[in-house]
């Protein structure tokens, strides 16, 4: 039981160029997230999805897009990268709104 | 706008000290309080708190919540140096999309 495992751990992009992280999760999970975290700050909140075929903003989505075709994948899309982009990404998943949250390992995005 | 504030930012201890955590949170529609435990990656749930006055706990680590006042306390009792880790604290809202809201965290680090 792999859990919620994104992809990839480490980027480096160049100013203006664009990249999917890959999210998937196998606990047939409903309601997935996207969250950045900068350092010595908390979690903030991108797109979230309460279903397949469902998402919606979360605190700061600007530069970013989502989709969720299926149940399992839930791919954060970022066009024109921006050096305010660098951060640890997490995608996290739960059960329908209990709250305790499954997050995968980070993915650390660099922009330069 | 939704605000959780945890406190100290950091905290510095030797082993055999306990230690409290503090978050006190201001929001819409409150639901539930979690804590996390963030290590090298991922974040990790320790507790979910829903009623006041009922102590949550696990081995050396316990919480309680005061919905009246606000706030959450993670107590951590006889410290080692695994405890060394970013404390997050997150208010689950009551919305259909279980989306929470997380403050900055707490770094907490053991000193032998």
């Amino acid at each position: 039981n792999a859990g919620v495992t994104q992809t990839p751990k480490f980027r480096i992009l160049k100013i203006g160029q664009s990249m999917t992280l890959q999210c998937t999760q196998d606990m047939n999970h409903n309601y997935m997230y996207w969250y950045r975290q900068d350092p010595g700050m908390g979690l903030k909140l991108i797109y979230y999805s309460v279903g397949a075929g469902i998402t919606d903003k979360g605190e700061v989505p600007n530069g970013y897009n989502v989709s969720r075709s299926t149940t399992e994948d839930f791919p954060l899309r970022l066009e024109l990268a921006a050096p305010s982009q660098t951060s640890v990404y997490f995608c996290a998943s739960s059960w329908e709104r209990t709250g305790e949250l499954f997050f995968g390992e980070g993915s650390r995005l660099t922009v330069l | 706008e939704d605000k959780v504030v945890q406190s100290p930012l950091s905290l510095v201890v030797h082993e055999g000290d306990t230690v409290t955590l503090n978050c006190s949170y201001e929001v819409t529609n409150f639901r539930s309080l979690l804590w996390y435990k963030q290590e090298k990656k991922a974040p990790t749930f320790l507790f979910m708190l829903t009623s006041s006055g009922i102590e949550k706990k696990s081995g050396r680590l316990s919480s309680i919540l005061d919905k009246k006042e606000l706030f959450s306390i993670l107590n951590i009792t006889a410290t080692q140096t695994g405890d060394s880790a970013i404390y997050l604290c997150a208010v689950l809202i009551n919305t259909n999309a279980g989306k929470s809201t997380f403050g900055d965290g707490t770094t907490l680090t053991v000193k032998p």
